[in-house]
């Protein structure tokens, strides 16, 4: 099984301020999907952004971007004018492109955004 | 709106007393999930579905099976709770194609007592 490890149990950011949050992944397939969830205090997860492997271009979604360095294995998401609303834990998942449905998730980051 | 839905919210069972979480979808996805998760840590996968056929995850316990009877509805049947089974239990659905995320639903608080 692929394994996603995540090193930063807990991060803090200043409201208004940008945050990097780390993500890497071992694996041996050349074809897969890379996702970042979050998950508010007490409410469901939620997708916040997606990579595919085979794109060079990194995938942004608003105030959301993403670090994808294949050769590294490494997947680092960017939270840019940080607001309160962005509180949560937030997971790094990956999804192989040829071997079944799982999703393997890392132990996850937790946000604290500070007014 | 289209979404996954888990019933109850929260369920509090006793030692060894039988307890069925449920999972609804109007997403009409092929795929269904059943994690569990602990506090402060990664959603542990337990099983999934991909239309009926059942995937176990190797370190599933037996204690724990699920049904899936039409493509709307999971299962989540735990036989004989431990106290280590209380925990988030999250559905989440999928279209069997690999490019797309997972929808979650807002989990089932577990306590056993």
């Amino acid at each position: 099984a692929q394994t996603v490890t995540q090193s930063q149990p807990e991060m803090s950011v200043q409201e208004a301020e940008t945050v990097t949050l780390s993500c890497t992944y071992d694996t041996s397939e050349s074809d897969y999907y890379l996702f970042w969830y979050k998950q508010p205090p007490s409410r469901q997860m939620i997708l916040v952004i997606r990579q595919e492997a085979y794109k060079q271009q990194n995938a942004t979604e608003n105030r959301f971007s993403v670090n994808f360095q294949k050769a590294a294995k490494s997947f680092s998401l960017k939270i840019s004018d940080s607001q309160l609303g962005d509180a949560a834990m937030y997971f790094c998942a990956y999804r192989s492109a040829n071997t079944g449905n799982q999703f393997y998730f890392g132990t996850g980051t937790s946000l604290t955004v500070i007014p | 709106d289209a979404m996954v839905i888990q019933n109850p919210r929260y369920q509090v069972t006793q030692f060894g007393k039988p307890v069925t979480l449920s999972c609804s979808q109007t997403l009409n996805h092929n795929v269904m999930y059943w994690y569990q998760q602990k506090s402060s840590q990664a959603p542990k996968l337990l099983f999934h579905y991909y239309d009926k056929d059942f995937n176990n995850e190797a370190d599933t316990p037996d204690n724990f099976q699920s049904r899936r009877p039409n493509t709307s509805f999971c299962f989540l049947d735990i036989r004989s709770p431990g106290l280590g089974d209380a925990a988030m239990y999250l559905c989440a659905t999928s279209v069997g194609a690999t490019y797309n995320e997972q929808f979650f639903g807002p989990g089932t608080r577990l306590t056993v007592l």
